[in-house]
């Protein structure tokens, strides 16, 4: 069936440093991308998304880019600040109506 | 854009009381919203799909008769923890998708969420 793999985390890196997120996912068809972000005790926000081969979403410096040939959609962020801590969820919705998520993988930037 | 409110956002009560958590989509209609239980640290667990004017549809390990789920109109669901005890203390979040677009480009629109606290 479908599925997401993200890297696992804490992600933990100093300000301004490159973030990259590794997703790859698992669906039949032509699937659309999200990237979701939990900031602590909040819910999730859409991040960005993509919803065909080598789209690019991108947003408040985040990007990534909807790979079908290595099934991937990996977060990247050139310069990583600390309001940039949270949880990120790779997801992809499938051919019904279910959206399915990643682990997530928690990202601390220290200052 | 698409705006899904939850309510309440914090919940402490004692055990054996019935807790309704609301769900309403703001500025667009939803035939069909989720809800989720996400424990500490972890990510979340779909829990069931509500449908607007018929029964949700439950994951395998939920029980229905504890978490019953009701969508009466296009921009509310409900979900009522049943003579809640401590194990059922969470957090639970609830979303739809709505947007632009074909129905699966569409992406999920979350509530903030609801601590529930049973003491």
């Amino acid at each position: 069936g479908d599925s997401v793999t993200q890297m696992e985390g804490p992600v933990t890196l100093s300000e301004e440093a490159f973030l990259t997120i590794n997703c790859t996912y698992t669906a039949t068809g032509y699937p659309s991308l999200f990237w979701y972000v939990q900031y602590p005790g909040e819910g999730l926000q859409l991040l960005l998304k993509a919803t065909k081969a080598d789209d690019k979403g991108s947003n408040k410096g985040f990007e990534a880019t909807y790979r079908k040939e290595t099934t991937s959609f990996h977060l990247e962020k050139g310069s990583v600040q600390v309001s940039d801590s949270a949880v990120y969820f790779c997801a992809t919705n499938t051919g019904g109506f279910k959206t399915i998520f990643g682990a997530g993988t928690r990202l601390f930037v220290k200052a | 854009g698409a705006v899904v409110s939850q309510h309440p956002s914090w919940v402490i009560c004692k055990s054996g009381t019935s807790v309704k958590i609301e769900c309403r989509s703001l500025d667009f209609q939803a035939t069909t919203m989720f809800w989720y239980r996400q424990f500490p640290k972890q990510s979340l667990m779909l829990m069931a799909t509500s449908n607007e004017g018929s029964k949700a549809t439950y994951e395998q390990g939920v029980e229905k008769d504890k978490f019953l789920i009701n969508h009466a109109s296009l921009t509310l669901s409900t979900l009522t923890v049943t003579s809640a005890h401590p194990e059922d203390s969470s957090f639970y979040i609830c979303s739809a998708r709505g947007g632009t677009g074909s129905y699966s480009n569409q992406p999920q629109h979350f509530g903030d969420g609801t601590r529930l606290s049973i003491l």
